[in-house]
């Protein structure tokens, strides 16, 4: 069946960089976008951008413009994210999904929590 | 703040019917996007519930159920169950701000 695997959680100190990576199985790739989405304690879902795995292509969401970088590794099947310039209010659960426009994101990876602290 | 505006919170008894709104404007919802809605169980990523404003993946049950109208859209579920309680959100498309939008989300308790 379809999965998003995503890597273990992270703790990183200001300024530095994490970076977090969602490999499916179980479904092609190339066939959906990759949205990443993250979620601060207590608070809602925030759309962080996504990448079509087919061309590399990517957009993300202004905020983040500048410090996110997704990629992908078609080979083997694995999307990644990179947050740059890490702040506090970075600290959140980053999920990865896959998504069409049509159907939403129909499939979530487990979230992978990244805290930022000093 | 989110561009589609959901309740904080609802609320209903057992097997009562409540409805969670989610109000956008003509850039996203009253534009003709798409509006999906997902349950967020504490502690879990969250789901797909509905697609395409009323399409329900496999295994949801038909006591959830969307609509759309203008620029807004709702989510109804029947007959409430204890298992029902959790955040709910929707999420569209936008052409002049962030491609994909979400609402705040909606806290459901079932009392």
């Amino acid at each position: 069946q379809v999965q998003l695997v995503q890597s273990g959680a992270e703790v990183k100190k200001p300024g530095a960089s994490v970076k977090v990576s969602c490999k499916a199985s179980g479904h092609i790739l190339t066939g959906y976008y990759v949205h990443w989405v993250r979620q601060a304690p207590g608070q809602g879902l925030e759309w962080m951008g996504r990448i079509n795995p087919n061309s590399g292509g990517t957009i993300s969401e202004q905020k983040f413009q500048g410090r996110v970088t997704m990629t992908r590794d078609t080979s083997i099947s694995t999307a990644y994210m990179e947050l740059s310039r890490l702040r506090s209010d970075d600290t959140a659960v980053y999920y990865c999904a896959r998504g069409s426009y049509s159907s939403g994101c129909d499939y979530w990876g487990q979230g992978t929590l990244v805290t930022v602290s000093s | 703040q989110s561009v589609l505006t959901q309740p904080p919170s609802v609320s209903g008894a057992p097997g009562q019917r409540v409805t969670i709104s989610c109000t956008g404007s003509s850039s996203n919802i009253g534009a003709g996007y798409d509006v999906h809605w997902y349950q967020q169980l504490p502690g879990t990523a969250p789901k797909l519930l509905i697609y395409g404003i009323n399409n329900r993946p496999s295994g949801v049950p038909d006591r959830f159920s969307g609509s759309k109208s203008g620029t807004s859209a709702s989510l109804a579920i029947t007959g409430l169950q204890a298992d029902d309680e959790a955040d709910y959100y929707c999420q569209s498309y936008d052409s002049s701000l962030s491609p994909v939008v979400f609402g705040g989300g909606t806290k459901l308790t079932v009392l």
